[in-house]
């Protein structure tokens, strides 16, 4: 049964910093590596995704994965107000995305 | 572009009580999904669906039933409500071959 867990739970973090969110999973055949964000009342909505180790970055967003230690990681740059939401991390290799318990965000202006 | 809509927004049951949750996608995906969130954490998967009239069971699936009648359509019963309990149910669609989920904006129950 995979397991996903996800750390820090919180962080605060100033505006313009670095925010850097990690994700670990149990199932070394996991295939699909996503980060997903929710801001407060609103729906999930998918941010990246990667299927090989390595980093792979699109904009402020910058997302790590290393199977052999089963850890992948969100980097935000610059991080903005409207970065402030819950993240969730998210796993796939055959059955349904199986998501992590979340990491709260909150950027301070 | 596509929506997802789910019904009713807020459900209040008694404890005990059946509830149904429904959920409408116009994406024409094939696969359908149900997550529970409590608290503002992370989703549990409860159920779901590759095909009309196919049900899979997900990690959080007893004291749940699910239905897929429709490609358009997947509903989510709460087979005895418990006393207490409050979280979102959020209904997903993904295409065949796709690995990202599209979402509904949840459904709110809180269990008297």
């Amino acid at each position: 049964q995979q397991k996903v867990q996800q750390s820090p739970e919180s962080l605060i973090v100033p505006e313009g910093a670095m925010t850097s969110l990690n994700c670990t999973f149990s199932d070394s055949a996991s295939q699909y590596f996503a980060w997903y964000r929710q801001h407060s009342g609103k729906a999930p909505k998918a941010l990246m995704s990667i299927f090989s180790n390595g980093e792979k970055e699109e904009g402020r967003f910058t997302i790590h994965l290393n199977k052999a230690s089963l850890h992948f990681s969100l980097h935000i740059r610059d991080s903005q107000p409207s970065d402030s939401a819950l993240y969730l991390c998210a796993v796939g290799g055959g059955r349904a995305l199986i998501f992590g318990t979340g990491t709260t965000v909150s950027v301070s202006p | 572009g596509g929506i997802i809509t789910q019904t009713p927004k807020f459900l209040i049951g008694q404890e005990g009580q059946k509830l149904t949750l429904k959920c409408q996608q116009n994406f024409n995906h094939d696969t359908m999904y149900w997550y529970r969130q409590d608290s503002g954490k992370g989703l549990r998967l409860i159920y779901y669906s590759i095909t009309e009239n196919d049900l899979q069971k997900g990690d959080l699936s007893e004291g749940y039933d699910a239905s897929r009648e429709k490609k358009s359509s997947f509903s989510l019963t709460v087979t005895s409500a418990q006393k207490n309990e409050m979280a979102v149910f959020l209904c997903a669609s993904s295409p065949r071959g796709g690995n990202t989920l599209y979402f509904g904006a949840g459904t709110r129950l809180s269990v008297l």
